[in-house]
């Protein structure tokens, strides 16, 4: 069964620091990984999509990156702005047996103060 | 063009009662999904639909909850009866066909007393 990680949980920043975070998956046998945006009682957006021939995908100040050999996806958010601030989750399609749904990490928060 | 469109966005019921969320997908996009997110978790996929067809509905506890997606666009999410532990916030996806982007309502908040 297909388990994605996100650590931590929470992180809190200053404006303007460039930021890394982490996603972990247990099965590499992905179709495509995604990162999304979750602001407080709406939706997710989605930000990237990674396929899982590709290493690296980019949009604006983001930019993702996938491992698939070794399960792990980061995202990387150039000079942070308090707008960054909401909650961040990956998310990964495919595994053993070809699941065809996507299977989500619980989130970080991300908080950037001004 | 405009989003994925839920209602209500806020319910509080009885244990024991039943309540329905309605769905209306962005046009033109064919497929459909159901997801409920427990708080300081992921969504999690409760169904899938490809036009008016269910194809994969693994995940939905079929002894209270329903589905179905008359004509192939609007949805409706029913749970007969709703129990404690139900209380989550459910949110409805689609997009044009499985491959392509999700997108996003802003999901239905339970709570069941």
């Amino acid at each position: 069964k297909q388990e994605v990680t996100q650590i931590p949980a929470a992180l809190s920043v200053p404006e303007g620091e460039n930021l890394v975070l982490n996603c972990s998956f247990t099965d590499s046998a992905i179709y495509n990984l995604q990162w999304f945006r979750q602001d407080p009682g709406k939706g997710l957006t989605s930000l990237l999509l990674i396929q899982s021939s590709q290493r690296e995908q980019t949009s604006g100040r983001l930019n993702a990156s996938l491992d698939k050999s070794s399960g792990r996806s980061t995202l990387y958010i150039a000079a942070s702005q308090p707008g960054d601030s909401a909650t961040y989750l990956c998310a990964v399609e495919g595994g053993q047996g070809g699941s065809e749904k996507l299977v989500f990490g619980k989130g970080m928060k991300l908080t950037v103060n001004p | 063009e405009a989003g994925v469109v839920q209602s209500p966005r806020y319910k509080i019921i009885e244990k024991k009662q039943p309540v329905a969320f309605w769905c209306n997908p962005i046009s033109g996009h064919n497929t459909l999904y159901w997801y409920l997110q427990n708080l300081g978790q992921g969504p999690e996929l409760l169904i899938r639909y490809e036009n008016e067809e269910a194809v994969d509905d693994s995940q939905l506890p079929k002894d209270r909850f329903s589905a179905e997606r008359l004509k192939g666009v609007d949805s409706t999410l029913k749970i007969q009866p709703a129990e404690l532990g139900d209380s989550a916030v459910y949110l409805c996806a689609s997009s044009r066909d499985r491959t392509d982007t999700q997108y996003f309502g802003p999901g239905t908040r339970l709570t069941v007393l």
